[in-house]
């Protein structure tokens, strides 16, 4: 069964830095997605970026890029030039592509702290 | 329109009541998903709907009944819940669920407290 692990309960960051937020899976598959979404206390799930496995060059959107390590099983995010808008609790997502077992599993999230 | 909704935003119920929590979503997504959330945890996934099907069922209790009465509509139904029930319930949507994933539209929630 695939897990992922995120072994940063909580996170502080000064406004216009940048921090990065670590996340390891275990999975025996090749072929799959991972994701990085962002929960405000607004409590909507918000996709942040998204990497396909078979893809070695790594996601960028806007501030969020991704450090895609597929043999360490390892997918951190990092958010440069920080703004107080980027608190939230940040979950990282494996999802499967193996017919029939497409559902999401979550890591136990990062409380990211962004310090004016 | 690319936003899931969801009513009402929060809800207190009895343990004898009977309430239902409403999504609906107009992107023209196949895949419909309620998902349950107590605080400070990941969202637990509940009940997949594809193409208007019923496809994966967590074994929730019966107390939890889905409906899926079109493509743009996901009710959940709620009947003889526990305290334990209260938490955030979140209802998503995409394209498809299949291979291909371009990632879920999460709507904001339902916060559902039961007394």
């Amino acid at each position: 069964a695939q897990t992922v692990t995120q072994s940063q309960p909580e996170m502080s960051v000064q406004e216009a830095e940048t921090v990065t937020l670590s996340c390891t899976y275990d999975t025996s598959e090749s072929d799959y997605y991972l994701f990085w979404y962002k929960q405000p206390p607004s409590r909507q799930m918000i996709l942040v970026i998204r990497q396909e496995a078979y893809k070695q060059q790594n996601a960028t959107e806007n501030r969020f890029s991704v450090n895609f390590q597929k043999a360490a099983k390892s997918f951190s995010l990092k958010i440069s030039d920080s703004q107080l808008g980027d608190a939230a609790m940040y979950f990282c997502a494996y999802r499967s592509q193996t017919s029939g077992t497409y559902k999401y599993i979550f890591g136990t999230g990062t409380r990211l702290k962004v310090l004016a | 329109d690319t936003e899931v909704t969801q009513t009402p935003k929060h809800l207190v119920m009895g343990m004898t009541n009977k309430k239902s929590l409403k999504c609906e979503q107009h992107m023209g997504h196949r895949a419909m998903y309620w998902y349950k959330q107590k605080a400070k945890k990941p969202p637990e996934l509940m009940f997949v709907y594809s193409y208007e099907k019923l496809s994966i069922n967590e074994s929730v209790p019966s107390r939890f009944s889905p409906e899926c009465p079109n493509s743009s509509l996901l009710n959940l139904h709620l009947h003889a819940l526990q305290p334990e029930d209260s938490a955030l319930y979140l209802c998503a949507s995409s394209q498809e669920h299949s291979r291909n994933s371009y990632g879920y539209t999460f709507g904001s929630g339902t916060r559902l407290t039961v007394v």
